[in-house]
């Protein structure tokens, strides 16, 4: 089975702009959640997607936003890039049903932003 | 608010050496999970644990359940230096158990 694949691997962008990052998940996962990773730290919970709609979200603002398509990639955009959004942002795929706590992530999307 | 908070932040070992890696909150969780990722790669799930006072063995790594399910701890056992990488504690976030909160990490890093 392929793992979760994520794109692009880096990018650099500066302040103010805007970026989306994407997300295949993992063959028969049908949920999918984002995580900010600042260096050094934990991931971060951003939020998480299942039947194309926001199933709960983590303390971030609007500026965040994602979606889910009918084959359960994602896509993760960001707004107004400000510095502090520089991080590696991952994604997480999983399935609803017994294993739902069985994440896979992706190697996930370098950003940086100047 | 929920929070975990992982001790030590970093640590440096030399290969062959035994070492513990704690994970503490002051909220009840009704799992938690350890993962380990390695540079350039996301965190890959070791093991989760759900029952308080469970110890569960991986090899050479050894995993408690605190008893009152608000810590945890990872033991290494003779330590390899393929053991390198960031350590993470990670629990339900709001009860959720595909939603995850982790822990501040640990950065293990085992010189041969």
């Amino acid at each position: 089975e392929t793992g979760v694949t994520q794109s692009p691997t880096h990018l650099i962008k500066t302040r103010g702009q805007q970026v989306t990052l994407r997300c295949s998940s993992q063959s028969g996962h049908n949920t999918v959640s984002w995580y900010q990773q600042a260096l050094g730290q934990g991931p971060q919970f951003i939020f998480q997607y299942y039947r194309e709609e926001e199933n709960g979200r983590g303390n971030f603002p609007p500026r965040f936003s994602g979606l889910q398509f009918p084959n359960y990639s994602s896509e993760l955009n960001v707004n107004a890039l400000e510095l502090d959004d520089s991080a590696l942002y991952l994604c997480a795929s999983s399935d609803s049903g017994a294993r739902a706590n069985v994440l896979t992530f992706g190697a996930g999307s370098r950003l940086t932003v100047l | 608010t929920q929070l975990l908070e992982q001790s030590p932040q970093f640590l440096s070992i030399q290969e062959g050496e035994n070492l513990t890696v704690y994970c503490n909150s002051s909220s009840v969780f009704s799992s938690l999970q350890w993962y380990r990722q390695e540079p350039g790669e996301g965190p890959v799930l070791l093991v989760t644990v759900v029952t308080g006072g469970e110890v569960k063995k991986l090899k050479r790594l050894t995993f408690q359940f605190g008893d009152a399910r608000k810590d945890s701890s990872l033991h290494i056992t003779a330590a390899q230096p393929g053991d390198t990488g960031l350590y993470l504690c990670a629990g339900p976030y709001g009860g959720a158990t595909n939603k995850l909160i982790f822990g501040t990490g640990t950065l293990l890093a085992v010189q041969p």
